[in-house]
């Protein structure tokens, strides 16, 4: 399947500090989705991209798909207490479930 | 209108108990998929389907797992002779068609084993 691997694990910033995650894989992937799961929660979609070298933005959040379409990564600029959780990449495996990373769990502090 | 369910919210049950979970989809959704996360771990892909198309099992970690679904709509999952690494939160998901599109997740079932 293709696996991606996402870095950091965790990141504690103060808020108003900015936070990237990135998700990472060995092979070219189809396409990539990002969710985000709140502590107790559920994953929650937040985006998908499918273009080599895809932006895409969300008020604070930017994402963005490589050139290779071999990685990708998240931005968030100054964190609010809101964006507290995990942040999940999935890319998926020749059309059928998608492969989750690990994830990144953001702690922001007032 | 409404998202994917699940039951129970919680199980606790004894090592070797079977049990069974279950997951209502969003009406119309034609795919539907069972993950599995363990405390503080990512999901862990157990099963797909795809309208009547045979299931993808590949994720199922041993032949105690078993899920179907009925109709096209409702899935169950089960677990036989119920193991304490058993213990999880375990996800359903929907989407309108196969891969590529949104998954929206059901709240889980945590199931503890004792």
């Amino acid at each position: 399947g293709q696996q991606v691997m996402q870095i950091p694990q965790y990141q504690h910033v103060q808020e108003g500090e900015d936070f990237t995650t990135y998700c990472n894989s060995s092979t070219t992937l189809s396409n990539i989705q990002w969710y985000k799961q709140r502590p107790g929660g559920h994953p929650v979609f937040l985006i998908q991209l499918v273009k080599s070298g895809e932006v895409k933005k969300q008020k604070r959040l930017t994402f963005q798909f490589g050139e290779a379409k071999k990685n990708s990564s998240l931005h968030i600029t100054a964190t609010q207490t809101t964006d507290v959780g995990t942040y999940f990449c999935a890319a998926s495996n020749s059309g059928y479930a998608l492969n989750f990373g690990k994830g990144t769990s953001l702690l922001v502090t007032p | 209108g409404a998202g994917v369910s699940q039951s129970p919210s919680n199980k606790v049950t004894e090592k070797g108990k079977d049990v069974e979970l279950r997951c209502d989809p969003i009406s119309g959704h034609t795919a539907l998929y069972w993950y599995r996360q363990s405390l503080g771990q990512g999901l862990e892909f157990l099963i797909y389907f795809q309208g009547n198309s045979a299931p993808d099992k590949s994720g199922l970690p041993s032949d105690r797992f078993s899920a179907e679904r009925t109709g096209g709509s409702v899935s169950t999952l089960t677990i036989q002779r119920t193991q304490q690494e058993d213990s999880a939160v375990y996800l359903c998901a929907s989407s309108r068609t196969r891969a590529y599109n949104e998954q929206f997740f059901g709240p889980g079932t945590r199931l503890t084993v004792l």
